[in-house]
């Protein structure tokens, strides 16, 4: 069973940033948050991982709460082609991705 | 250059027959996955193997056998298919022993059982 709750949809306006939400009160001290997304009919495709602090590459950025029990996914500027299904999951490595139902963006024009 | 590929993109087949899909990775990693992605949309792990452990996940029935040729290879061969087979099936890669051993995904094989 996945260890996070997302809310299963979003919209956001195309241009504006993207705020994706993901709680994992549960998370222990050496498990990692990773976001997938899945673009329709397409692999998932990796965006970002964290363990404590806060990351940014050149897709997103993921800011963990202090407390690491929840965290956001945000996509600066997002695009018509960022709508997808967003996936956050916590794991410590070697264990197996359990995915959830996600959280499905749609990026309006 | 695609870095995990699978092959067949797409498969029609009558129930009762036996098929394969083929898996390659050109990262180098040392441990590959299927999973499947049936009509709900869940997407759940079916078998991880790496050059020294196929690991099963218990709820995929004996129909279902993972092949690795090589390191860079992992094809699903599924015996007698059924109805209930009908997915898309993902292939990924990871490099093992890393506390963060990211997967990458291939683009599915979209199976069709008759």
């Amino acid at each position: 069973d996945a260890k996070t709750t997302q809310p299963p949809s979003m919209d956001c306006a195309e241009g504006r940033a993207a705020n994706l939400p993901c709680n994992h009160s549960t998370i222990s001290g050496n498990e990692y948050v990773y976001w997938y997304r899945q673009i329709h009919s397409q692999g998932p495709q990796y965006i970002i991982h964290g363990l404590k602090n806060n990351e940014t590459n050149e897709m997103a950025s993921l800011i963990i709460t202090e407390d690491r029990k929840s965290s956001t996914l945000i996509l600066p500027h997002a695009t018509l082609r960022d709508t997808a299904v967003y996936y956050c999951i916590v794991r410590v490595g070697g264990q197996n991705f359990v995915f959830g139902p996600g959280t499905r963006l749609s990026v309006l024009p | 250059d695609t870095a995990v590929s699978q092959t067949p993109k797409y498969l029609v087949t009558q129930m009762g027959n036996d098929k394969s899909i083929k898996c390659e990775q050109n990262l180098g990693h040392d441990t590959m996955y299927w999973y499947k992605q049936d009509s709900k949309k869940f997407l759940k792990i079916m078998f991880s193997y790496n050059n020294k452990e196929l690991i099963i996940n218990e709820t995929v029935p004996n129909r279902f056998s993972p092949k690795s040729p090589d390191k860079a290879h992992l094809n699903l061969h599924i015996n007698s298919l059924e109805l209930g087979d009908s997915a898309v099936y993902f292939c990924a890669s990871s490099q093992a022993g890393l506390d963060t051993d990211t997967q990458y995904f291939g683009p599915g094989t979209r199976l069709t059982v008759l």
